[in-house]
């Protein structure tokens, strides 16, 4: 079965910390995205990979940095988390465009809250 | 930007009924994919139903099917014989060649007992 695994399912964080949600797969996917989810707003792109050691930019980086060392792995980093930054974090991966089942395979989310 | 809107934040629908979601989307390219995600109040996301733009025949998954009008670049969910399970947010999302999905901003449909 199909497997993206993000390490915390709620989370409380003080202003100010710097903080670290990491997400694995293991379906050997090349593509790993994060996204971030609000009421209202859908799901927003903050930033995305297509292969170790690479890393884009999606809508809404601002605040956050990614690390991806290994393909399984790709981990979220706020550097000085803010009350603004409270929100459900969801990390998917997916093969490249042109590969069958080229949809994305999702997380269970990380509910963020910082106080 | 290219953008995918979902003009219904909330819907309803008895037991057994049929109800149509919408979206429209925004697209300059002519080889992308278009997806329908649901997540329940579990908040896992799961795939419904895809769509291949470069094909013609709407997509069909059990009770799920979807209106797929390239021309118009529309792509409706149609759920059929509405069950209680059935209850969640549901996403349109749309992607391109080599481009992440973008979603819309959700539809939360309630099923009436």
């Amino acid at each position: 079965d199909v497997k993206v695994t993000q390490s915390s399912r709620y989370l409380v964080k003080r202003t100010g910390e710097k903080v670290f949600l990491e997400c694995v797969q293991d379906m050997d996917h090349e593509n790993m995205f994060w996204y971030r989810q609000d009421p209202g707003l859908g799901l927003r792109l903050i930033y995305f990979s297509y292969d170790v050691k690479m890393k884009e930019k999606g809508d809404i980086p601002e605040g956050y940095s990614v690390s991806r060392e290994k393909k399984e792995r790709f981990s979220l980093i706020l550097e000085s988390a803010s009350t603004n930054q409270t929100s459900m974090y969801l990390c998917a991966s997916s093969v490249p465009p042109g590969q069958e089942n080229t949809e994305a395979f999702f997380g269970q989310g990380t509910r963020l809250t910082v106080v | 930007a290219q953008t995918v809107t979902q003009s219904q934040p909330e819907m309803s629908v008895q037991e057994a009924e049929t109800v149509t979601l919408s979206c429209t989307y925004d697209t300059s390219e002519s080889d992308y994919y278009l997806f329908w995600y649901k997540q329940p109040p579990s908040r896992q996301m799961i795939l419904v139903i895809r769509q291949e733009a470069y094909k013609q025949q709407n997509a069909t998954e059990n009770r799920f099917s979807v209106n797929f009008q390239k021309a118009a670049k529309s792509f409706s969910l149609k759920i059929s014989d509405s069950q209680l399970g059935d209850a969640a947010m549901y996403f349109c999302a749309r992607k391109g060649g080599n481009t992440p999905l973008v979603f819309g901003k959700g539809t939360r449909l309630s099923v009436i007992a």
